[in-house]
């Protein structure tokens, strides 16, 4: 079955830019790769998603890999209210199945 | 827009009591998740509905959890009786089925089983 694999942490300086690394070696053809992020006592918010092609909005960039084997979250300057946990999903085109992630604890140093 | 809406935001049991938490999905959102949420951990899917049919309840401990999404709209999770690992936090979420439609999640219910 396809899984998502991410690191448990990692460190950015406030005003620096947060590369979120994702690998999703066994993706489908179809699934969608999406991002996610949860604050303490929150449920995750949307941040953004993509097939094929890299997407930006307001928040973040999504980089994907020609191969749609992993991706990448980016964060073009961390503030302080970007520390959270990151998720990255895949969402399977048959069924809507969610495969999560474990989710990278961002800590923003000021 | 309104979001998903969970109730209650908090409960407290003693173990082998029984508890129902429910959700109310964005209007429209065919699909349905309830995840079980562990401290410190990611969430994992209890079950999925599309409208009032369930998709995959294959991580649903039935012999004391149970949903239902009678009319395809708002859902009901129950455990009954409790464990102390059951301590979580509940999240609803809901969507359109297509797999590139955005996942709205609620702010969870937290249960504390002492």
């Amino acid at each position: 079955d396809a899984k998502t694999t991410q690191p448990n942490s990692m460190e950015s300086n406030e005003e620096e830019p947060v590369h979120l690394p994702c690998n999703h070696s066994t993706i489908s053809g179809t699934d969608y790769i999406h991002w996610y992020r949860q604050l303490p006592s929150q449920g995750p918010e949307y941040v953004i998603h993509g097939l094929t092609s890299n997407v930006n909005n307001r928040m973040a960039s999504l980089a994907i890999a020609e191969d749609r084997k992993s991706s990448t979250l980016i964060l073009h300057r961390a503030t302080l209210r970007d520390a959270a946990v990151y998720y990255c999903i895949l969402r399977r085109n048959q069924g809507g199945k969610l495969i999560f992630g474990q989710g990278t604890e961002l800590s923003v140093k000021p | 827009e309104a979001g998903v809406a969970q109730s209650p935001r908090y409960k407290i049991i003693e173990k082998r009591q029984s508890v129902a938490f429910w959700c109310n999905p964005i209007s429209g959102h065919a699909t349905l998740y309830w995840y079980q949420q562990i401290l410190g951990q990611g969430p994992k899917l209890l079950i999925q509905f599309q409208n009032n049919g369930v998709v995959d309840d294959s991580q649903l401990p039935k012999d004391r959890f149970s949903a239902e999404r009678l009319k395809g709209v708002d859902s009901t999770l129950k455990i009954q009786p409790a464990k102390l690992e059951d301590s979580a936090v509940y999240l609803c979420a809901s969507s359109f089925p297509f797999s590139g439609n955005t996942i709205y999640f609620g702010e969870g219910s937290w249960l504390t089983v002492v």
